[in-house]
C-alpha cells in the first residue's frame, strides 16, 4: 500500500522562528491531506492539495504540492505557542480513497 | 453541528479480556472510519464503513477485531481477546461522502491493556 515518509520526526523551535515539515512518497499522490494533533487531541483537518505544483496559504501556514505529486510540505511562519502539536501528512489512495498517514512531525515551541 | 462522538473516552483492561468502542458521526454523514493510534504514530485505518457497508477492511485483525454499522449511522468496534500491544487511542472519523472528503475525528478511546 501507500506510503509516505515524513521529516523531521521532532522539531523544536523558539518562538517566532518558522517551522517546516516535508512529507515524501515514492509514488505518485493522487492528493494529499494535511492534519493537526493537539497533544492529547484528535486530528484536525487542515487542508488538501490536488493539483501539481498547488501552493495553498491559511493565513501562517503554506502548504505545497510538488511538481512531481510526490512530495509536500507545510510551513509556518513566525510560529506562536499555539502551533504546538503533530503535523501529518495523509495521502488519498485507490478507489476507496483509503487514508495513510505518516508518522507526524511534533512541534514544540518555546515561548 | 455537533462533532463526532466517542465512548468510552478511556478503558482500562487486562489480556485476554473483551472491550467494546462506540462511535456515533456526525448527522448525515455516510462514510464511518474507525482508527487505531499507537503512542507516537500516526492513525492507522482499520476499518471503513459506506453506510452500513465495508469499504475497506484489509488492515484489521479479523481474528480479534471486530466492527459493525448496522444502520448505517453508528457504530461498534469491539476486540476480543484483548493483547497487550492493542494498547492505543482508537479514532472514529466521519465524512459526508467517499471521494476525498475532509474525515472529522472524534475525541477517540483511549485503550490500555495490561
Amino acid at each position: 500500500g501507500q506510503q509516505v515518509m515524513q521529516i523531521p520526526q521532532y522539531q523544536h523551535v523558539q518562538e517566532g522562528e518558522d517551522f517546516t515539515t516535508y512529507c515524501n512518497s515514492s509514488t505518485t499522490l493522487s492528493n494529499i491531506q494535511w492534519y493537526k494533533q493537539r497533544p492529547g487531541g484528535h486530528p484536525v483537518f487542515l487542508i488538501q492539495l490536488v493539483k501539481s505544483g498547488e501552493v495553498k496559504k491559511q493565513k501562517r501556514l503554506t502548504f505545497q504540492f510538488g511538481e512531481a505529486k510526490k512530495n509536500s510540505s507545510l510551513h509556518i511562519t513566525a510560529t506562536q505557542t499555539t502551533d504546538v502539536g503533530t503535523y501529518f501528512c495523509a495521502a488519498l489512495e485507490g478507489s476507496n480513497y483509503k487514508l495513510t498517514f505518516g508518522k507526524g512531525t511534533l512541534l514544540t515551541v518555546n515561548p | 453541528e455537533a462533532g463526532v462522538a466517542q465512548s468510552p473516552r478511556y478503558k482500562i483492561i487486562e489480556k485476554r479480556q473483551s472491550v467494546a468502542f462506540w462511535c456515533n458521526p456526525i448527522s448525515g454523514h455516510a462514510t464511518l472510519y474507525w482508527y487505531q493510534q499507537i503512542l507516537g504514530q500516526g492513525p492507522k485505518l482499520l476499518i471503513q464503513f459506506q453506510n452500513n457497508g465495508v469499504v475497506d477492511d484489509s488492515q484489521l485483525p479479523k481474528d480479534r477485531f471486530s466492527a459493525e454499522r448496522l444502520k448505517g449511522v453508528d457504530s461498534t468496534l469491539k476486540i476480543q481477546p484483548a493483547k497487550l500491544e492493542d494498547s492505543a487511542v482508537y479514532l472514529c472519523a466521519s465524512s459526508l461522502f467517499l471521494v476525498g472528503e475532509t474525515q472529522y475525528f472524534g475525541p477517540g478511546t483511549r485503550l490500555l491493556v495490561l
